[in-house]
């Protein structure tokens, strides 16, 4: 069982919906972070969260450490926002990353 | 610009040659990494760094070295290229410190070997 697990593995939505991608993982972390990555495309670093809430742009994210469980949230779905989006934590003490599988988002215009 | 350069993008080996792929991040991050992506699998450690001169294995290390000779380059070597390594590869970078850290990533090689 992998230590990070994401949900939906697949999303498919229509424009201008609210989009929620779950990312729950099972040991004690420093730092959690939100990553996409466009077909073919590079990795971009979205967030970094070690607790509470971040927004930039339609982008929202938000962690619970008791719960051990992050949420990435899109508010008004674009199709630019079509992607792989990859949650990754680092353990307490750590220096590794333990990466999910990612979720695929489409959105269709 | 800053960021983390990485090259070449693309390379095809025949099995048996040797290869390897650079990396270097401008911004005086401690931690590096090398990671390779396979459909399904998600992003897998091969080798990290954590200072200038120590390297440690990660997840799928055999077949792999690096070098982390200064703290802006992290270098991977295959020696003796293999099918199964058959992939695209990632370098990046973690910093600036624990208490507000962002990964940075190379843009990746598509390694094909044949």
């Amino acid at each position: 069982k992998n230590e990070v697990e994401q949900s939906p593995q697949n999303l498919t939505a229509q424009e201008e919906e609210f989009i929620t991608i779950n990312c729950s993982y099972s040991v004690g972390i420093s730092a959690l972070h939100w990553l996409q990555q466009h077909p073919g495309g590079g990795i971009v670093s979205l967030f970094m969260l070690s607790s509470g809430k971040k927004k930039h742009g339609r982008l929202i994210a938000t962690i619970n450490i008791q719960e051990k469980h992050s949420s990435l949230h899109i508010t008004a779905s674009h199709p630019r926002d079509s992607a792989v989006y990859i949650c990754a934590v680092r353990p307490n003490g750590n220096e590794k990353l333990t990466f999910g599988t990612g979720t695929r988002l489409t959105i269709i215009p | 610009n800053a960021g983390v350069t990485q090259t070449p993008k693309f390379q095809v080996l025949k099995t048996g040659q040797s290869m390897t792929l650079q990396c270097a991040q401008d911004m005086n991050h401690n931690s590096m990494y090398w990671y390779r992506q396979d459909p399904g699998m998600g992003l897998r450690l091969i080798y990290y760094s954590a200072s200038e001169g120590t390297t440690d294995k990660g997840e799928v290390p055999n077949g792999y070295n690096v070098s982390r000779l200064n703290k802006r380059e992290f270098s991977l070597r295959l020696e003796s290229a293999a099918p199964s390594q058959t992939s695209v590869y990632f370098c990046a970078s973690r910093g600036p410190n624990q208490g507000s850290e962002k990964l940075f990533f190379g843009s990746g090689t598509q390694l094909s070997v044949l």
